[in-house]
């Protein structure tokens, strides 16, 4: 079963307002999860590693200010898009590391999406 | 530096046909390399996974074989069903680090 779970998968707002998506380890504790956001027909990619107990680190090109993380515990790391505008709907993934059960092969489990439509 | 080169699509097969995706790959030490698959309106799902060269890897009659020599990560599957419809990446993932490298990704529909 799904070990990574995002909420919620869809969400409309308005333009100027904030949407908070969650992204939760189910049964582990994952120190770091990353944010992807994926546009349409295109691959992903990778906006932000979300780091427990410290600030994110943001990739190049990545307004930290628009996109804000908070990983507050060792399971659940939040995406804020302040401030909403039509280019800012997108498909948003996380994804998080489980130490024990992928046994150093690197692999990533990912949350179901969550689908932001700005009007 | 490490990547990933993937086959272009969109891909359109009969049912019944046979399945590759080409993938290849740049890596800097000895990563594990991945398929990931997602359905439509789906996050990502592992469809299989190999973690040093000669591994086979399979699952859902989908198989990838570690190439270290060409540095590939072919997927195969040797007859399609509708329900394969799906966008197909292919990653690699070096365990020193918390990087991880897709592919473009590779739409595939199956026509019945």
């Amino acid at each position: 079963g799904a070990v990574v779970s995002q909420h919620p998968s869809r969400v409309i707002c308005k333009s100027g307002t904030s949407v908070k998506i969650e992204c939760r380890s189910l049964d582990f504790q994952a120190t770091t999860m990353f944010w992807y956001r994926q546009f349409p027909k295109q691959s992903l990619m990778l906006m932000a590693t979300s780091n427990e107990g410290s600030k994110a680190t943001y990739e190049q090109g990545v307004e930290k200010d628009k996109f804000l993380i908070n990983h507050a515990s060792l399971t659940l790391s939040t995406l804020t898009v302040t401030s909403a505008h039509p280019e800012d709907s997108s498909f948003y993934i996380c994804s998080a590391r489980d130490f024990q059960r992928e046994r150093g092969t690197g692999e990533l489990f990912f949350g179901e999406g969550s689908r932001l439509t700005v009007l | 530096g490490n990547s990933v080169t993937q086959m272009e699509g969109p891909v359109t097969l009969s049912e019944e046909a046979f399945l590759t995706i080409n993938c290849t790959y740049t890596a800097t030490g000895y990563p594990s390399l991945f398929w990931y698959v997602q359905y439509p309106g789906e996050g990502l799902q592992l469809l299989l996974k190999a973690t040093k060269a000669d591994d086979k890897g399979s699952n859902k009659g989908f198989e990838a074989t570690y190439r270290k020599e060409t540095t590939s990560f072919h997927l195969e599957k040797g007859s399609v069903q509708v329900s394969d419809s799906a966008v197909y990446f292919c990653a690699l993932s070096e365990y020193t680090g918390n990087q991880f490298y897709f592919g473009t990704g590779t739409s595939l529909t199956v026509i019945p």
